[in-house]
């Protein structure tokens, strides 16, 4: 089982719809969440982070944490041609320890059609 | 942006060749990171640094070495790079302390291995 995971899709929705993207983590005591935008041959963005349970939100994006079922999950409200990327959830294990190094998912990519 | 260069930024090598990339950052951060990119792997942490000449082992990093010494530079070398290796390399500085940090990336070294 990987550490995290991610549908790695395509997803595909119209324009002004809302996108959702899906993670789940193996190790439960993970503490912090992220979610990274990264479009075609460019680098990994950070667009939101999380670290308690229920739902966070930054403009357009909403990010919501399920630490009992581990699950997290970021909600794309009136999505736009422009985000059109692949979206990768990391995570914070416990094991991380002084490294504070992150766990990726493989990342999910999300098609909004105009 | 999180003042992070890195280079070369394309780099085509023979088999069993020397190769070094560079990162370079301009905030003085403490913890710096080697990752890589593969299709259907996400990204990967090979190497990490704490300090200048403080550095650790990742997931991947059999066939890889690092440097660190100077706060601003971390040096990924593949002392005889393999077709294994031809990835995008990405470079990334933590930010914050604490639950509160995150993790930056730079534009990426993308390097074939023929």
């Amino acid at each position: 089982q990987k550490e995290v995971e991610q549908n790695s899709g395509p997803l595909s929705v119209p324009e002004g719809a809302i996108a959702s993207l899906n993670c789940t983590y193996s190790d439960r005591g993970s503490q912090s969440f992220f979610w990274y935008r990264q479009y075609s041959g460019k680098s990994p963005e950070l667009i939101m982070f999380i670290y308690s349970n229920g739902d966070k939100e930054d403009g357009r994006f909403t990010a919501q944490l399920n630490k009992a079922s581990q699950y997290v999950s970021l909600l794309i409200r009136d999505s736009q041609p422009s985000d059109s990327a692949t979206y990768l959830c990391a995570v914070r294990p416990i094991s991380s320890g002084s490294a504070r190094q992150l766990t990726f998912g493989s990342g999910t990519q999300l098609t909004v059609l105009p | 942006d999180a003042g992070i260069t890195q280079s070369p930024r394309h780099k085509v090598t023979e088999t069993g060749t020397p190769v070094t990339l560079r990162c370079h950052q301009t905030e003085n951060h403490r913890y710096m990171y080697w990752y890589r990119q593969d299709p259907g792997h996400g990204l990967r942490l090979i190497h990490y640094s704490y300090g200048v000449k403080d550095t650790d082992k990742g997931e991947v990093s059999d066939g890889y070495s690092v440097s660190r010494s100077k706060t601003e530079d971390f040096l990924l070398t593949l002392e005889s790079a393999t077709s294994s290796q031809t990835s995008v390399y990405f470079c990334a500085i933590k930010r914050g302390t604490g639950s509160t940090d995150t993790q930056y990336f730079g534009p990426g070294t993308r390097l074939t291995v023929l």
